[in-house]
């Protein structure tokens, strides 16, 4: 049972122009959801993050959108560029379950072209 | 402040060993997890420790265990290895537990079972 969706595997985008990313889950108890960004042989690196009392959060470049009635989010990369090429994971957490613990997506393989 | 880090970086065991991966936590993170993360998938959460007591476990059998120790480093073994945890293994430390804040993660064992 995947609770965390990722339907698109690979995304490809020009360099300067918008990346969006998208994610469903399934539990309507996840109320934290993350980005995480992983190069080959390194960890996954902290994106960005919102909280279910919020639709939007920016972060520089990166924007994260969350659709609680749609039990939907997106990333959106703004301007791409050649080094964000990586996998992108998106990741929901229930904290209030007691434990701390990330439910992850199958990621989405994103390539910039310069 | 140092990032989390994990040794080896990668391994070789044969089928029916046993294996120990460590982990150092970043600096004043009292929470640790760990994740298994299989080729092409997201990671797969395993076990969570909170100040050297188990937080939550995942949807792993009982040969994979683990360890905090008082300075909150971490270790997770494995028994009886089976061809099918050949994986990437994640070690993921945060702040505290049940606050909504992100992991930090190291850049991961690659274990082959053989």
């Amino acid at each position: 049972d995947q609770q965390v969706k990722q339907n698109s595997p690979s995304l490809s985008v020009q360099e300067g122009r918008i990346s969006i990313l998208n994610c469903d889950y399934t539990n309507s108890m996840f109320d934290y959801f993350l980005w995480y960004k992983k190069y080959p042989a390194e960890g996954p690196t902290f994106l960005i993050s919102i909280s279910s009392i919020k639709d939007k959060n920016e972060d520089g470049r990166f924007t994260v959108f969350l659709n609680k009635s749609a039990k939907h989010l997106s990333l959106h990369i703004v301007p791409s560029q050649p080094g964000d090429s990586a996998v992108y994971f998106c990741a929901a957490s229930a904290p209030g379950s007691g434990t701390y613990k990330y439910i992850f997506g199958t990621g989405t393989r994103l390539k910039v072209l310069a | 402040e140092t990032g989390v880090t994990q040794s080896p970086t990668h391994l070789i065991k044969t089928r029916g060993q046993q294996v120990t991966l460590r982990c150092s936590s970043q600096s004043g993170h009292n929470t640790v997890s760990w994740y298994q993360q299989a080729l092409g998938q997201g990671p797969q959460f395993i076990f969570q420790y909170y100040r050297e007591e188990e937080n939550g476990r995942g949807n792993f059998p009982p040969r994979f265990s683990g360890l905090q120790f008082p300075n909150y480093s971490s270790e997770l073994n494995v028994n009886a290895l089976e061809l099918d945890d050949s994986a990437l293994y994640l070690c993921a430390s945060s702040l505290e537990v049940g606050t909504y804040t992100e992991a930090f993660f190291g850049q991961g064992t690659r274990l082959t079972v053989v």
